[in-house]
């Protein structure tokens, strides 16, 4: 148990629709990461938050748009779903902003848009 | 394009056999760290390494950090089933001022049938 919680585990939903998923990070971590994994793109950094506030932002389409609320936990908001959006999607948390120090993954959210 | 290339991309091998994963980049990195993921579960991480030249033990798996900080390498020694997962490195990108994102190899899909 890495002490990152996500919720849903699994979504299905339809094309065109819009979903939230929803990431805790481990207590006391301020650096939440979002990721997306596909079978053919890999994991792909989508965004950073720390603290509350956006770090770094990767190939986030602008259909997507997350953020870290003040007691730490972050949301990504996914809108106008497509098929090309099924995917697994997670997100990761980390004590600080160093770049060496380690990520924990939550088990992820499996997102299938039909 | 990726900027971490990893070789294999698959390899179906024995248990008790040796092994070495390859991650490759043109970029130069600050560090890299290498996690390994089994299906159902994010990434966990395995090591990091921050000096070229370095080399980590871990049990059975011998990491190596290039001299020129460009690639990395994990070798692991009597490969056993439970060695079976998705081996990913990663490493700090710049993305703007002070700030990096961490990006993931292409991976490397390991199965060990016993």
């Amino acid at each position: 148990d890495s002490g990152v919680t996500q919720t849903p585990k699994h979504l299905i939903t339809a094309t065109g629709q819009r979903v939230t998923l929803r990431c805790s990070p481990r207590s006391g971590d301020l650096s939440v990461y979002w990721y997306q994994q596909s079978l053919d793109q890999g994991l792909q950094f989508l965004i950073q938050y720390y603290n509350g506030e956006e770090r770094a932002k990767g190939n986030i389409l602008e259909r997507f748009s997350a953020q870290q609320f003040p007691d730490l936990h972050s949301e990504l908001n996914l809108s106008s779903l497509e098929l090309g959006d099924s995917a697994l999607y997670f997100c990761a948390s980390r004590a600080g902003g160093s770049d060496t120090g380690e990520l924990f993954f939550g088990e992820g959210s499996r997102l299938t848009v039909l | 394009t990726q900027l971490l290339e990893q070789s294999p991309q698959f390899l179906s091998i024995q248990e008790g056999e040796n092994l070495t994963v390859y991650c490759n980049s043109s970029s130069v990195f600050s560090s890299l760290q290498w996690y390994r993921q089994e299906p159902g579960e994010g990434p966990v991480l395995l090591v990091t390494v921050v000096t070229g030249g370095e080399v980590k033990k871990l049990k059975r798996l011998t990491f190596q950090f290039g001299d020129a900080r460009k690639d990395s390498s994990l070798h692991i020694t009597a490969a056993q089933p439970g060695d079976t997962g998705l081996y990913l490195c990663a490493g700090p990108k710049r993305v703007g001022g002070a700030t990096n994102k961490l990006i993931f190899g292409t991976g490397t899909l390991l199965a060990v049938q016993p």
